[in-house]
């Protein structure tokens, strides 16, 4: 079984489309989180929820929006595109803010 | 800013041969952890380290945490190529939001 599982694994699409992407975690954790890694495979954190409350969020457009409709399901929507949002997305799940992450496999998003 | 300092950036090396992964900031951690990630792939926890000047290993795998909690190091004995892929540090900082702060990364090669 999957621990955190994101869809889609690849994702191509337009300058200036909307997209999203999903999260779910089956270890019964209360923190979800979304990171961007980009060329350079830097992981940078985005945004963290904790009991489907925002709790963190990083200095991110606006274009990106999070949304959690219960603890085990962390969604990310981006509006209009930009070639600049080209990177892997890392949905992650923990049971408390400092404890261990699980990751999910990664999305790939390729702005054309 | 925090931010995490990894060094060296790229390391390739013979199967059989030892290296250092370094990891330091000028912040105080709360506690910090090794990640190491392969392509395609989310990243893995193997070891969380919470108080200054411990140390833990696991297999050929050591990890030491400095004693005032700002750098930690890697040290891989008689590496193999299954150690291949990007090892990541990231501290938990618990001023203001509690979060993670990745490091930048290093990429281990080891041939065969």
């Amino acid at each position: 079984d999957t621990a955190v599982s994101q869809t889609p694994k690849y994702l191509v699409t337009q300058m200036g489309n909307d997209k999203s992407i999903k999260c779910e975690q089956n270890l019964g954790h209360d923190t979800m989180y979304w990171y961007k890694q980009d060329s350079k495979k830097f992981l940078k954190i985005m945004f963290s929820y904790n009991n489907k409350e925002l709790i963190i969020n990083e200095t991110v457009p606006n274009r990106f929006s999070p949304k959690s409709p219960d603890k085990a399901h962390l969604n990310l929507h981006i509006n209009s595109l930009e070639l600049g949002d080209s990177a892997v997305y890392f949905c992650a799940s923990s049971q408390g803010s400092l404890q261990p992450q699980h990751f999910g496999d990664g999305t790939r998003l390729s702005i054309l | 800013t925090q931010l995490l300092e990894q060094s060296p950036q790229f390391l390739s090396i013979q199967e059989g041969e030892n290296l250092t992964v370094y990891c330091n900031s000028s912040s105080v951690f709360s506690s910090l952890q090794w990640y190491r990630q392969e392509p395609g792939e989310g990243p893995v926890l193997l070891v969380t380290v919470v108080t200054g000047g411990e140390v833990k290993k696991l297999k050929r795998l050591t990890f030491q945490f400095g004693d005032a909690r700002k750098d930690s190091s890697l040290h891989i004995t008689a590496a193999q190529p299954g150690d291949t892929g990007l090892y990541l540090c990231a501290g938990a900082f618990t001023s203001g939001t509690y979060k993670y702060i990745f490091g930048t990364g290093t990429r281990l090669k080891v041939l065969a």
